[in-house]
């Protein structure tokens, strides 16, 4: 069983549509839970970071976190072509080798 | 403040060749880490640098190093390349005086091995 399991899609929603991206992870020990942002021929951009279970929001952007189904997602409202993009979840552990990255869902904003 | 620079962006290497990869932190930021990306594994973490001295590493096998320097900037090489080792490197620097784990990527280097 891999740590992080990302469903890599592509996900295609009419502009506007609110988007809903999820990973689940293996290991409960996981402290640090991200969302990047990668277009293409770019390198991965932090959207959003959070270090417990609960929401997080930030502009038209959701993360949220369920460490009890091990469980992390991020929601878009109001989506815009320019929000398409691969999206990577990320988690990490304090004092770990580095983060460990889901393989990322390309999601496609079609207006 | 400037992002994080990587160079070359582009590079093409034939196998058995070796390589050095060149990451310019953002100013102020003292930790490098390395990922490899491939569309097969994703990102994978490399190594993490911080003033100076290797501080974790992940599994990729010893042809793959690195180094970091006194103003931070850091290196990473790969000797005897294989043809599996094509993939896009990507630098990421933070500073832990900041969010744990609030990382900033560079563009990557984007290496191909013939």
């Amino acid at each position: 069983q891999k740590e992080v399991e990302q469903d890599p899609g592509p996900l295609s929603v009419p502009e506007g549509a609110i988007v809903s991206l999820n990973c689940t992870y293996s290991n409960s020990a996981f402290q640090y839970f991200m969302w990047y942002r990668q277009y293409s021929r770019k390198g991965p951009e932090l959207l959003m970071y959070t270090y417990s279970s609960g929401n997080k929001e930030d502009g038209r952007f959701t993360a949220q976190v369920d460490k009890s189904s091990k469980y992390i997602s991020l929601f878009i409202r109001d989506s815009q072509p320019s929000d398409s993009a691969t999206y990577l979840c990320a988690v990490g552990l304090r004092g770990a080798d580095g983060l460990t990255f889901g393989k990322g869902t390309h999601l496609i904003i079609q207006p | 403040k400037a992002g994080v620079t990587q160079t070359p962006r582009y590079l093409i290497k034939t196998r058995g060749q070796q390589v050095t990869l060149s990451c310019s932190p953002i100013s102020g930021h003292r930790s490098v880490s390395w990922y490899q990306q491939t569309p097969g594994q994703g990102l994978q973490f490399l190594f993490e640098y911080f003033s100076e001295t290797q501080r974790n590493k992940g599994n990729f096998p010893g042809r793959f190093s690195g180094r970091q320097f006194s103003n931070s900037r850091s290196e990473m090489n790969v000797s005897t390349l294989e043809l599996g080792d094509s993939a896009l490197y990507l630098c990421a620097s933070s500073d832990p005086g900041l969010a744990v784990y609030e990382q900033y990527f560079g563009p990557g280097t984007r290496l191909t091995v013939t």
